[in-house]
């Protein structure tokens, strides 16, 4: 089955504690991007990737770092979390930008 | 960059009445504009997307318009039934190549 898988599907953390979460798709996409939703700010870009070793930031980067070793996984990383990082995350793919994005189940995130 | 307005931000309609939502695009260069459906505690999804190329596409209830010259676009939902209600967001892509939202409109339809 075609998807995009997201863990973990909640997390709550303290101020400071790195984290990762991860996405993968089996779809063979080259584009994938990472997005936060908060309430009545729509879906934010954090980071987005091209194709394999090619990242780019998006609207807010800030406090987050990404990597893509393989095309399949790219990975959303939180060195030292913040409460203004809680939040709702979406990993997407799809075969570039201008083509139909397929969405993870999304990541809830709390940081206290 | 690419930066993408929608209106309005929420929208009530009585169930079999016509709701259309607006979307701006700041980039001229941008030649792809899809439309996604997030149904509540859901992911977003794909419901209909236009290119630069055309005007106007249709999809039963569903449809798009899009002025470049304005570089305004529109989704348009006629006969709307309660399973319409959803936060729906309007994209298009930016000068990098990669896909900027607008911040969703919450649609409610009552019955």
């Amino acid at each position: 089955e075609a998807q995009v898988t997201q863990n973990p599907r909640y997390l709550i953390t303290v101020t400071g504690k790195k984290l990762t979460v991860t996405c993968s798709q089996n779809m063979n996409h080259e584009y994938m991007s990472w997005y936060r939703q908060d309430p009545g700010l729509g879906l934010r870009q954090i980071y987005y990737s091209m194709n394999v070793e090619v990242t780019d930031k998006g609207d807010v980067p800030e406090g987050y770092k990404v990597s893509r070793k393989e095309k399949r996984n790219f990975p959303l990383i939180l060195e030292s979390p913040s409460p203004n990082q809680t939040s709702l995350y979406f990993c997407a793919s799809s075969l570039s930008g201008q083509n139909e994005q397929f969405f993870g189940p999304g990541t809830r995130l709390t940081v206290l | 960059g690419e930066n993408v307005e929608q209106h309005p931000s929420t929208l009530s309609v009585q169930e079999g009445d016509s709701a259309v939502i607006k979307c701006t695009y700041s980039d001229s260069a941008s030649n792809y504009f899809p439309w996604y459906k997030q149904e509540l505690g859901k992911r977003p999804q794909l419901i209909i997307d236009i290119r630069s190329n055309v005007g106007e596409k249709k999809d039963q209830r569903i449809a798009v318009t899009l002025n470049k010259t304005a570089k305004h676009f529109s989704l348009h939902i006629t006969e709307t039934q309660p399973e319409d209600s959803a936060v729906y967001f309007c994209a298009a892509v930016g000068s990098q190549g990669n896909l900027i939202f607008g911040k969703g409109t919450k649609l409610s339809v009552k019955p």
